[in-house]
């Protein structure tokens, strides 16, 4: 149980366009899910909270423009990259909280890499 | 502000020999500390947790972590590495009580078990 999906696993783009990553929990319902970004041989720095039904709260530093993010339902959140550029180009990994009082913890996406050309 | 230190880049250890990976927090309030591991472009495994109770926490793998509140200290443990123990730990804070609070997360210590 508590298994989180990510999709794609990778992607591939050209600078200007923009770019939707999928984060599931496959198998129980998360009112909240946490989106991670991090560079190679670094840590992860939390970007955004999303709870369903409502507006993400962005990490200070974060374009709330620029990183969309939708959680529409208690199951699926998605982040968009608009106007992608070499920049952005990471592993971003999502989390999604289980409200099972037995793990009363975070299970995490196995991230997806986003490489912008 | 919650926070945690990781103190060694990278921890260096001889299959079957112990190794410890320190963390280290600052919290105001009660803390919330936990250990995930990351094997190369995947996502973050769950080891273990400190919540409340015993200081002596048991997690995944044969890993365990010991909470001493008098050096604000949560090192992870293991009495006998193996080589498939090398990987990316992170130690973590988390920013209230219940899982839909934020994870802050130390720089990361790069684990390398030598057979």
């Amino acid at each position: 149980g508590a298994v989180v999906s990510q999709h794609p696993s990778w992607v591939i783009c050209k600078s200007g366009t923009s770019v939707k990553i999928e984060c599931r929990s496959l198998d129980f319902q998360a009112t909240t899910m946490f989106w991670y970004r991090q560079f190679p041989k670094q840590s992860l720095m939390l970007m955004a909270t999303s709870n369903e039904g409502s507006k993400a709260t962005y990490e200070q530093g974060v374009e709330k423009d620029k990183f969309l993010i939708n959680h529409a339902s208690l199951t699926l959140s998605t982040l968009t990259v608009t106007s992608a550029h070499p920049e952005d180009s990471s592993f971003y990994i999502c989390s999604a909280n289980s409200p099972t009082s037995s793990y009363n913890e975070q299970f995490f996406g196995p991230g997806t890499r986003l490489t912008v050309l | 502000a919650q926070s945690v230190a990781q103190p060694e880049d990278q921890v260096n250890v001889a299959e079957g020999n112990p190794l410890t990976v320190k963390c280290t927090y600052s919290v105001s309030g009660n803390p919330y500390l936990f250990w995930y591991v990351q094997y190369p472009n995947r996502g973050l495994q769950f080891l273990l947790k400190y919540i409340t109770g015993d200081n002596l926490v048991k997690g995944s793998y044969g890993f365990e972590a010991e909470f001493n509140k008098s050096q604000t200290s949560f090192h992870l443990k293991k009495p006998s590495a193996l080589v498939s123990d090398s990987a990316l730990y992170f130690c973590a804070v988390r920013d209230g009580p219940d899982s839909s609070y934020k994870l802050i997360f130390g720089s990361g210590t790069r684990l390398l078990v030598r057979p």
